[in-house]
């Protein structure tokens, strides 16, 4: 079976501070996605980033970084000078191979972050 | 440019009552889909459909219908409410399979009670 593991279900942290998320997955297939969403407050699901198997130089977007390591299975989120306006739960996925050929995003419980001013 | 447009926001259902959902994009994507979002338990999938006319289950279908008419939307209808389906849901659509790294493009969600 093919799972994403959110191990930290709520971290808190003083602005400016850097936070990592983790993020470990399970899966058979060799090609395969991955995803980070943020959830802020007012509840609508906004895309970050996606990850190929194949791709595994870091990225960075600004304070934003990812680190994936296909050794470890993880994909870990690191916030840099975390601000207020970073609280949010955010989401890993992992794209998985259905049946009839088509593709879902298989998707962890989510990191609820929380950068208290 | 809508983007992905849910409707309502809000709704209470009383048990046993019946409801739709409706979802509708505006991008042209082939690939619609159906989620529900529960405390602790990320998303899980409800129903989608990879095109006009083509729709099949996710892991959490019972007690959900799904059609998929038009490219452009993709109702979900709940045939008799219960207290069980109390949640968030969310419709998403992508302009292609997963697999091709696209990624989704959710609605504002629709939060819904059942009493």
């Amino acid at each position: 079976a093919q799972k994403v593991t959110q191990a930290q279900t709520e971290i808190s942290v003083v602005e400016k501070e850097d936070v990592t998320l983790d993020c470990v997955y399970e899966t058979r297939d060799t090609t395969y996605y991955l995803f980070w969403y943020k959830q802020p407050p007012s509840g609508e699901l906004v895309f970050l980033i996606r990850r190929n198997s194949f791709d595994e130089q870091n990225e960075i977007s600004g304070r934003y970084s990812w680190n994936f390591q296909k050794s470890t299975s993880s994909f870990n989120f690191t916030i840099t000078a975390s601000q207020v306006v970073d609280s949010a739960v955010y989401f890993c996925a992992l794209s998985e191979a259905l049946v009839d050929s088509n593709y879902q995003l298989i998707w962890g419980a989510g990191t609820k972050l929380i950068i208290k001013p | 440019n809508a983007g992905v447009t849910q409707t309502p926001k809000f709704q209470v259902l009383k048990t046993g009552q019946s409801m739709t959902l409706q979802c509708a994009q505006d991008m042209n994507h082939e690939y619609m889909s159906w989620y529900r979002q529960d405390p602790g338990m990320g998303l899980r999938l409800i129903h989608y459909s990879v095109g006009a006319g083509i729709t099949d289950q996710g892991e959490v279908p019972n007690g959900y219908n799904v059609s998929r008419s038009t490219t452009e939307d993709f109702p979900l209808r709940l045939l008799s409410a219960a207290p069980s389906q109390t949640s968030v849901y969310f419709c998403a659509s992508s302009y292609s399979r997963v697999r091709r790294g696209y990624g989704y493009t959710f609605g504002s969600g629709t939060r819904l009670t059942v009493v």
